[in-house]
């Protein structure tokens, strides 16, 4: 069966420090991929999708980037984290845009 | 631009009385539309799409395109639907990105 992974599930950075957050999926093969944040107060928001190996989609001007190195992991960096990248970060999958995305456990990102 | 809006962060009713969700969104062609729940200590997971046209758990939605609206509705609630509930709309064309409103948090009372 299909399962995501989404690490770490908690992480305290400071401002201007590196970030990468990890996320793999099992089980399928050339899944849609999507990073999704959710600030303070406020509705989740797509930051980037990837139908495909290096293929990547920004959704939002930010200081965040994402990279898709092999077929099922999706990789969400920065190089220097600004307060206002606090929020809850939740990766998705799914097979093609007729199915329903289905979510990680989350990693909330407090910046201090 | 595409927009969901969910007006009430919190709703709470006793069990057994009908419940309604409500949603309205903004786009202008022809949107697909989700109800995500998110129950305790679990993944969010898709509930319903207004494609299927089908019933979850005792929940419906109907796509009211006059209205721009989406609500979810139950007659009877049970204790178990306590959870956070998001509504989300996906345009017609490419990868499937979904817009997602606040959220609202259902709370049944016994």
């Amino acid at each position: 069966s299909q399962t995501i992974h989404q690490w770490p599930a908690t992480l305290v950075q400071p401002v201007g420090s590196p970030l990468s957050l990890e996320c793999t999926v099992e089980g399928t093969s050339n899944p849609n991929l999507y990073w999704y944040r959710q600030a303070a107060g406020r509705g989740l928001q797509l930051l980037f999708y990837s139908v495909g190996i290096g293929q990547i989609s920004s959704e939002v001007p930010q200081n965040l980037s994402a990279s898709r190195p092999q077929d099922r992991q999706f990789i969400l960096s920065s190089k220097k984290l600004l307060l206002s990248d606090s929020g809850f970060y939740l990766c998705a999958w799914s097979t093609d845009r007729d199915q329903p995305q289905h979510f990680g456990d989350g990693t909330r990102l407090s910046i201090l | 631009a595409q927009r969901v809006t969910q007006p009430e962060k919190l709703l709470s009713v006793f069990k057994g009385a009908p419940v309604e969700l409500k949603c309205n969104y903004s786009y202008s062609g022809s949107p697909e539309l989700f109800w995500y729940v998110q129950y305790s200590r679990q993944r969010l997971q898709l509930l319903l799409r207004h494609i299927s046209r089908e019933s979850i758990k005792g929940f419906t939605a109907d796509l009211n395109k006059g209205e721009t609206s989406f609500h979810l509705k139950k007659p009877f609630a049970q204790e178990e639907d306590s959870a956070m509930y998001y509504c989300a709309l996906s345009g017609a064309q490419g990868a499937q990105k979904l817009v997602f409103g606040q959220g609202t948090r259902l709370t049944i009372n016994p």
